[in-house]
């Protein structure tokens, strides 16, 4: 029954090793977003995508970038990470001309070493 | 001001007990608002959307004032599954991709 899945649930990494996380959605929503949270803090918006359109915000780092090959699938990459960059990383899909909110996959929590 | 503020936490509750949370927000303009709960290291879900007449849905009412420009989540007969915390979001559209704004979270632990 899962719509938004994350894989995978923890990763660890390496300081300065590329890592991708991955994004899959059933709900076959056109807007798919990527957050990061740290502890006790709000998530916070990195880019999304709305259809093929990428929207990156101004203060995320040039070290993640993301791919949306098609509908269903979107990936984060960090591009070399950095002790700062462990968190909980949330895909979130909408669909737009509605009014639900975002559903959410279960996160990425990842550790870097 | 922030974009969206909400009540500094923890609320520590007994059972039974009724709780309010309140979120204000600085965009006039915003169109939609919702209140997410999330568990201790999961990711949020939606718990509710707010409509301007009000809605609830249970033990929960969700509250929108548009002249003072907040939000309210009231919780009643506060149960231990309850705790957890509550993020309020606000989404400058309706129904539009643009970013929305989330609050911190306000913690509810619910003590036996």
């Amino acid at each position: 029954d899962a719509m938004v899945i994350q894989n995978p649930r923890y990763q660890v990494t390496q300081f300065g090793k590329p890592v991708t996380l991955s994004c899959s959605q059933t709900l076959n929503h056109n807007v798919m977003y990527w957050y990061q949270q740290k502890s006790s803090q709000a998530p916070k918006l990195l880019f999304h995508y709305y259809d093929k359109d990428f929207n990156n915000e101004a203060d995320t780092p040039d070290n993640f970038q993301s791919r949306r090959p098609n509908t269903s699938f979107c990936f984060l990459d960090i591009r070399s990470p950095g002790l700062g960059d462990a968190a909980m990383y949330l895909c979130a899909t909408r669909e737009t001309g509605t009014n639900y909110g975002y559903t959410f996959g279960s996160g990425t929590r990842l550790t870097v070493v | 001001r922030k974009e969206v503020e909400q009540d500094p936490g923890p609320f520590n509750v007994p059972e039974g007990a009724t709780v309010a949370f309140n979120c204000t927000y600085s965009n006039s303009a915003s169109q939609s608002f919702f209140w997410y709960r999330q568990d201790c290291r999961k990711e949020p879900k939606l718990l509710m959307s707010v409509y301007s007449s009000g809605n609830e849905d249970g033990r929960f009412t969700a509250q929108l004032n548009r002249a003072s420009q907040y939000i309210s989540l009231l919780i009643r007969d506060s149960k231990l599954s309850d705790s957890a915390t509550y993020l309020c979001v606000v989404n400058p559209t309706s129904g539009g991709y643009q970013k929305v704004t989330f609050g911190t979270g306000t913690k509810l632990q619910v003590i036996p």
